[in-house]
């Protein structure tokens, strides 16, 4: 199992700034997963982070918007720029169970966004 | 359509089973997943199946996957107060479904 950390865990934020969220793993992995959790709607997948590499978006979102950084094997940022209040919502960091698992994802508890 | 779809919400009373359906578009995953979101905390692994297999038991949870139809459901028996919380049916490419919300009444 991993044990994710996310932060902030919550924070109200004013329509055109941005937020930068941490995810921190303690173990190293490949791949980590940014999600969206839009108040009863679909938990949607943002992006994919690999390190060593740019992350690589899903349809519908953008680098532009949503910059990801991915350092090293157990840390990642996502960045939601330009915020308006659409981006309100719960942003989730995620790992898989790696090679020779069940890939099941491990997730941190949110960061749970409020735009003004 | 939405690669994973799900009913949004269930209603059920405590003592009854509980069944939760999931449909997917993808079949190249080896592993499908339900998870649980209990309120204000992420998402855990409640049971997963292999992609080769009809039916899965863990306890007080069945999962039945009818591979040809694409559906997988969840059965909670002997539902609890505990059990309310949201259920997410998750498949390939780490898609989920939208959560079913599973209100238990006592």
């Amino acid at each position: 199992s991993a044990v994710i950390s996310q932060k902030p865990s919550r924070d109200i934020c004013q329509r055109g700034t941005s937020l930068t969220i941490q995810c921190q793993v303690d173990s190293q992995v490949t791949m980590m997963f940014w999600y969206r959790q839009q108040p009863g709607q679909s938990l949607t997948l943002i992006a994919t982070a690999n390190q060593g590499s740019e992350a690589t978006y899903e349809s519908g979102f953008v680098i532009d918007k949503f910059p990801i950084s991915r350092p090293n094997l157990t840390f990642s940022t996502l960045t939601v720029s330009n915020m308006s209040p659409e981006d309100s919502s719960i942003y989730l960091c995620s790992v898989g169970s790696g090679t020779g698992g069940t890939g099941e994802l491990f997730f941190g508890e949110g960061s749970r966004l409020t735009v003004l | 359509g939405e690669d994973v779809e799900q009913s949004l919400f269930l209603s059920v009373r405590e003592g009854d089973s509980s069944v939760i359906n999931c449909t997917y578009t993808d079949s190249s995953s080896t592993y499908l997943y339900w998870y649980k979101q209990e309120p204000g905390a992420g998402l855990q692994l409640l049971t997963y199946i292999f992609s080769n297999m009809d039916m899965k038991q863990d306890q007080r949870l069945t999962v039945l996957l009818n591979k040809k139809d694409k559906h997988l459901s969840l059965r909670i028996a002997d539902t609890q107060t505990g059990d309310s919380a949201i259920y997410f049916c998750a498949g390939p490419k780490s898609r989920f479904g939208a959560g079913t919300r599973l209100t238990v009444k006592p």
